[in-house]
């Protein structure tokens, strides 16, 4: 069965320090995957995803079959990039995803 | 992007009773979900609401007790009954079928607490 693994449910970094959110996947097939962010009081939205190899915000996130991972990472954290993080899996045939737990990110100023 | 919104925001309620919340969407969408989102918790996929037919049910959730209904491809509705202090969540409507590469787009949600 697929399943996500965020195992770092609470990170903090200072303003300017790198970031790096973690994303373990297991999935039989072909996978899509995605960020999304939630930033207190707005409702879940999409930050990146694999497939357009983006950069969003600063951050880029490389999907890595060798390691089964797609990691978030930004350079230079900045303050409002405190925010909760989920990492997702797409099951293409069914449409629907799988998100893990999230980490909640703190960028202290 | 669609606007999708989803009444009511909130609500207590009690005990033993019911509440159906509405998800309604402004383009029509392939795919909608319901996910249930607990405090400080990821994401729980509740059902897949499927137009004209049964919703599509997760392992340990059931019809009798989130009862969905998807009249057509902009509006869904999901009901929690006989409510206990343990549906006390977060419940998000979610669609796709809007974007380029399959992305979900939320709803606000709505924060439902049982006492």
């Amino acid at each position: 069965a697929q399943r996500v693994t965020q195992p770092e449910k609470l990170l903090s970094v200072f303003k300017g320090a790198p970031v790096e959110l973690k994303c373990n996947y297991s999935y039989s097939g072909s996978p899509e995957l995605f960020w999304y962010v939630q930033y207190s009081r707005q409702r879940l939205q999409l930050l990146l995803r694999h497939i357009s190899r983006e950069s969003i915000k600063g951050f880029t996130a490389d999907l890595n079959k060798g390691e089964t991972s797609f990691h978030l990472k930004k350079p230079f954290a900045q303050e409002e990039d405190s925010a909760m993080y989920y990492c997702a899996l797409l099951e293409t045939n069914a449409g629907k995803s799988t998100f893990g737990d999230g980490t909640t990110l703190t960028v202290k100023p | 992007s669609a606007v999708i919104s989803q009444k009511p925001s909130r609500d207590i309620c009690q005990r033993g009773t019911s509440l159906t919340i509405q998800c309604q969407v402004d383009s029509q969408v392939t795919m909608m979900f319901w996910y249930r989102q607990q405090p400080g918790q990821s994401l729980t996929l509740i059902a897949t609401a499927n137009q004209g037919s049964e919703a599509t049910y997760e392992s340990g959730f059931v019809i009798d007790k989130f009862p969905i209904s998807r009249p057509n491809l902009t509006f869904s509705t999901l009901t929690v009954s006989n409510m206990s202090p343990e549906d006390s969540s977060i419940y998000l409507c979610s669609v796709t079928g809007l974007g380029a590469y399959n992305e979900q787009f939320f709803g606000p949600g709505t924060r439902l607490t049982v006492l």
